[in-house]
């Protein structure tokens, strides 16, 4: 098992431009989450999914966007990077109200 | 507002000894309680997972323990490897939806040889 795989690991982008975040898991989880983690701050939830072909907003959605045609994939959109999205993007799955388990991340950062 | 709060921030211990780090959160109700350790430059890994009517619970020389009613968790780490150096952050399900995890934001442990 590979757990959860993120991709790409480094990102610069400049301002404006859009990107896609891959995230993909082998466990067969049905929820997976999309976290964002800033310098001294705790995590916070983008976007999440409690299965294929549904997901919902967490808590600092703006400026993102999210589908689920898989229940292996998750992919997290920026259409228009802006500086404030300079964070480290942390993906997650679980089985319910379980562990979670992270990918290993994505460091973006807009210039 | 439901918080969870670290302290402290940071710490430096030898290697071989012991520590506790401390959490206080204000989420209520909840429905687990979660410690995760996360290495620089990777995602969280999690230690332990407690519910509200556990008092401790341990992952080899991670103890955490859990009193719901002062909303205290603790974390204590035996015998202390330079392999502990990392962040440990401390995550409240509150009850009314694990999509809501409240995280805090975390004690950076440096074991020094």
């Amino acid at each position: 098992n590979a757990g959860v795989t993120q991709t790409p690991k480094f990102r610069i982008l400049k301002i404006g431009q859009s990107m896609t975040l891959q995230c993909t898991q082998d466990m067969n989880h049905n929820y997976m989450y999309w976290y964002r983690q800033d310098p001294g701050m705790g995590l916070k939830l983008i976007y999440y999914s409690v299965g294929a072909g549904i997901t919902d907003k967490g808590e600092v959605p703006n400026g993102y966007n999210v589908s689920r045609s898989t229940t292996e994939d998750f992919p997290l959109r920026l259409e228009l990077a802006a500086p404030s999205q300079t964070s480290v993007y942390f993906c997650a799955s679980s089985s319910q109200d379980n562990e979670q388990f992270f990918g290993p991340g994505t460091r973006l950062t807009v210039l | 507002k439901n918080q969870v709060e670290q302290s402290p921030q940071s710490l430096i211990i030898l290697e071989g000894k012991n520590c506790t780090l401390q959490c206080n959160y204000t989420v209520s109700p909840f429905s687990n309680l979660r410690w995760y350790k996360q290495d620089t430059g990777r995602g969280p890994v999690s230690l332990t997972i407690m519910t509200f009517s556990e008092n401790t619970k341990s992952n080899g020389r991670y103890t955490a323990t859990l009193d719901a009613d002062t909303k205290q968790s603790s974390l204590h780490i035996t015998a202390s490897q330079l392999s502990d150096s990392a962040s440990y952050i401390c995550v409240v399900s509150p009850y009314t939806g694990f999509q809501k995890l409240v995280f805090g934001t975390g004690t950076r442990l440096l074991v020094s040889p």
